[in-house]
C-alpha cells in the first residue's frame, strides 16, 4: 500500500493563478480532509469529506475548493492563489467505523505564491 | 468550535532529562492522538488514546488521557537527540469526522 499520495511536493505560483493539489488514498478510507500548516499555528483544517459526493468546510476555507467524485481522490483547488495561502498543504485520510480513527498524512505540498 | 491547547510551544532539554508535554482540550471528545513530525516531513502518528485514563508507552515516551479534565501528557523520560522533532495532540476524529490540531510543541534534545 502506498497509503496517502500527494502530488506535487513543491509548488511556485503567481497571484492570480489557480491550481490543483491531488490527494489519492489506497487504504479505502471514508474519510479525507486538508489541512494547511503554517509556523506556530498547528495544522488547521480546510475542507473535508465523510464519503464520496459529501464534502464541507473546515475552519479556513475560503479560497479553496473540493470535490470527491470517488473514495480515492480528493483533490484541492486553489481558485485565485494569494501570498496568504503560501502555506504546507496536508492531505490526511481516516476510517472510523471500529478502528482507531487516527489519521494518516500524505507528504506535504510545499506552496509559495509570489 | 473545539480548541486544542499545548504547551510549553518550545522544550529545550538536555539529554537525560525528564520532561512533560501538555494537551488541553475545549470539549468533550472520547480520542486523542499524538503525532510526531520531524522538520521537512509528514506526520508520524505516536498514540491513540481511546478513553479516560488510558496511557500508552512506545520507547521513552508515554502518553495519558484523563477526559474529564480534558487533558492530555506526553511524558519524556530520559531523553535522548533522536527525540528531537516538533509534538502534535489532536481531539476528535470519531464522531467529529474531523481533527483539532494544537499547536505544536518543538522539543530540541541537546547532547
Amino acid at each position: 500500500n502506498a497509503g496517502v499520495t500527494q502530488t506535487p511536493k513543491f509548488q511556485v505560483l503567481k497571484t492570480g493563478q489557480s491550481m490543483t493539489l491531488q490527494c489519492a488514498q489506497d487504504m479505502n478510507h471514508e474519510y479525507m480532509s486538508w489541512y494547511r500548516q503554517d509556523p506556530g499555528m498547528g495544522l488547521r483544517l480546510i475542507h473535508y469529506s465523510v464519503g464520496a459526493g459529501i464534502t464541507d468546510q473546515g475552519e479556513v476555507p475560503n479560497g479553496y475548493n473540493v470535490s470527491r467524485s470517488t473514495t480515492e481522490d480528493f483533490p484541492l483547488r486553489l481558485l485565485s492563489a494569494a501570498p496568504s495561502q503560501t502555506s504546507v498543504y496536508f492531505c490526511a485520510s481516516s476510517y472510523n467505523r471500529g478502528h482507531r480513527g487516527e489519521a494518516f498524512f500524505g507528504q506535504g505540498t510545499r506552496l509559495t505564491v509570489v | 468550535e473545539l480548541k486544542v491547547e499545548q504547551n510549553p510551544l518550545f522544550l529545550s532539554m538536555q539529554e537525560g532529562k525528564n520532561y512533560t508535554i501538555y494537551c488541553n482540550y475545549s470539549t468533550t471528545s472520547d480520542r486523542l492522538y499524538w503525532y510526531r513530525q520531524d522538520p521537512g516531513k509528514s506526520l508520524e502518528s505516536l498514540f491513540v488514546l481511546l478513553s479516560n485514563g488510558a496511557v500508552k508507552q512506545e520507547g521513552r515516551l508515554m502518553a495519558s488521557l484523563d477526559t474529564k479534565a480534558r487533558l492530555s501528557t506526553l511524558h519524556i523520560t530520559a531523553a535522548v537527540h533522536d527525540l528531537s522533532a516538533t509534538y502534535f495532540c489532536a481531539v476528535g476524529g470519531y464522531n467529529f469526522n474531523k481533527f483539532y490540531f494544537g499547536s505544536g510543541t518543538k522539543l530540541n534534545v541537546k547532547p
